[in-house]
């Protein structure tokens, strides 16, 4: 199930504005994902990050893995209008081999 | 490399049917997971199989079922629809188990069910 604390809800942005998300959870994690979801399709993969700390990027997106193991960050920058959609992040329990995810931040963007 | 495959994308169904949904992993993949995705409710995961076998399984009733084949195809099966159970279905598959240290899992389109 969803336990992990995904903010803001949502955003309304104005384009070229950054952006910034995040996760928190009272839970160890050894793994975080990022996804983003666009109405009416699955989920794709934007980042994923497997150590405490890592801090990693792909294009405009840079994520972190928090260094307590219990909290993860997405930034965007200079927001675009198709950066539109749901993101969400997931994460894997130490020692559980199981998944909690966010609930998501549906971001919009005005051209 | 082909993605996650799920048929049908798009179904209608009446209550007390029942339906079945089909999804393929990627190749190599040896878990797929299910789950229900509902604008009330979010993320909702349904039930995972690892190698065949059922590994987790969410809090969901019994109507709701699934399988994996030999070439980790998997099916679940909703018996005895209920209008409540609309919503886009994901399948997610992963090399290893669900969860598991750098596992990462990547989702197919999802089915999206109506019941009406």
């Amino acid at each position: 199930g969803q336990q992990l604390n995904q903010s803001p809800q949502s955003m309304f942005i104005q384009e070229g504005e950054d952006v910034s998300m995040n996760c928190t959870s009272s839970s160890i994690f050894n793994t975080w994902l990022w996804y983003k979801q666009d109405p009416g399709e699955g989920p794709v993969l934007l980042i994923a990050l497997y150590k405490a700390g890592e801090l990693t990027s792909n294009g405009r997106l840079t994520a972190q893995f928090g260094i307590t193991r219990k909290d993860s960050f997405l930034n965007i920058s200079a927001s675009i209008p198709s950066d539109v959609g749901i993101y969400f992040c997931a994460g894997h329990l130490l020692n559980n081999n199981d998944m909690r995810f966010g609930a998501g931040t549906r971001l919009t963007v005005k051209p | 490399k082909a993605g996650v495959t799920q048929t049908p994308r798009y179904l209608i169904k009446t209550r007390g049917q029942q339906v079945t949904l089909s999804c393929s992993p990627i190749s190599g993949h040896r878990s797929v997971s299910w789950y229900q995705q509902t604008p009330g409710q979010g993320l909702q995961f349904l039930f995972e199989y690892f190698s065949e076998t059922q590994r987790n399984k969410g809090n969901f009733p019994g109507r709701f079922s699934g399988r994996q084949f030999s070439n980790s195809r998997s099916e679940m099966n909703v018996s005895t629809l209920e209008l409540g159970d609309s919503a886009l279905y994901l399948c997610a598959s992963s090399w290893g188990p669900r969860g598991g240290s750098g596992n990462t899992i990547y989702f197919g389109e999802g089915s999206w069910l109506t019941v009406v």
